[in-house]
């Protein structure tokens, strides 16, 4: 079993539409949640740090769920340049290593 | 400029050659790490070193190997390419302290052929 599952889409929605999408993890000990954002054939970039109780930021929720061990993540008013491939990262307390999913990707067409 | 460079950026070898990949960074991060990404698949860590000469193997360091003589750069080599090899390199930076955010460089696709 893979540590970090994301349905892969494509979600294709219309600009200013609102799209949400899930990630699990499989290590109970997980202790850091990370939504991280990637564009076509460049670099990941973090988009934000999921925390115990949900965070925003701007039109980017997070949500975790410990207890049936997944993340979410939610964008409102989606915008063209949200198109991307979105990952789920995952790190195990006091461990170096990151896990990552391989990605949600989300299509925002005009 | 940018904090984390990649040298090359694009490589086409034939099976059996010698590839090395260069890092750099500015950021002053003491922690460097190359992943590998393919299609499908999440990044997959190949190794990783928390300071100069500090060398620690990842989930796929088979067929790999790597450098690090100054803080500032991390090379990955690889002994005698094979097509499986084909994929996008990236290396990353982050602070030494845990839990902590990686940034990545712009990534290198190697075609092993």
């Amino acid at each position: 079993r893979k540590e970090v599952e994301q349905d892969p889409g494509p979600f294709n929605v219309p600009e200013g539409a609102t799209v949400a999408f899930n990630c699990t993890y499989s290590n109970s000990a997980s202790q850091s949640f990370f939504w991280y954002r990637q564009d076509c054939r460049k670099e990941p970039k973090l988009l934000m740090s999921v925390y115990s109780s949900g965070n925003e930021d701007g039109r980017f929720t997070a949500q975790l769920n410990r207890a049936s061990q997944y993340i979410s993540l939610l964008i409102r008013d989606s915008k063209l340049s949200d198109s991307a491939t979105y990952l789920c990262v995952v790190n195990i307390a006091n461990d170096y290593k990151l896990s990552f999913g391989a990605g949600t990707t989300v299509t925002v067409r005009a | 400029d940018a904090d984390v460079t990649q040298t090359p950026r694009n490589r086409i070898t034939k099976t059996g050659k010698r590839i090395m990949l260069e890092c750099s960074q500015t950021k002053g991060h003491d922690r460097m790490y190359w992943y590998r990404q393919d299609p499908g698949l999440g990044l997959q860590l190949i190794y990783y070193s928390f300071d100069v000469k500090d060398i620690n193997k990842g989930e796929i360091s088979d067929g790999y190997s790597v450098s690090r003589q100054a803080q500032a750069k991390f090379s990955l080599s690889l002994e005698s390419a094979i097509p499986n090899q084909t994929a996008l390199y990236f290396c990353a930076t982050s602070e030494n302290r845990e839990n902590n955010e990686q940034f990545f460089g712009p990534g290198t696709r190697l075609t092993v052929l």
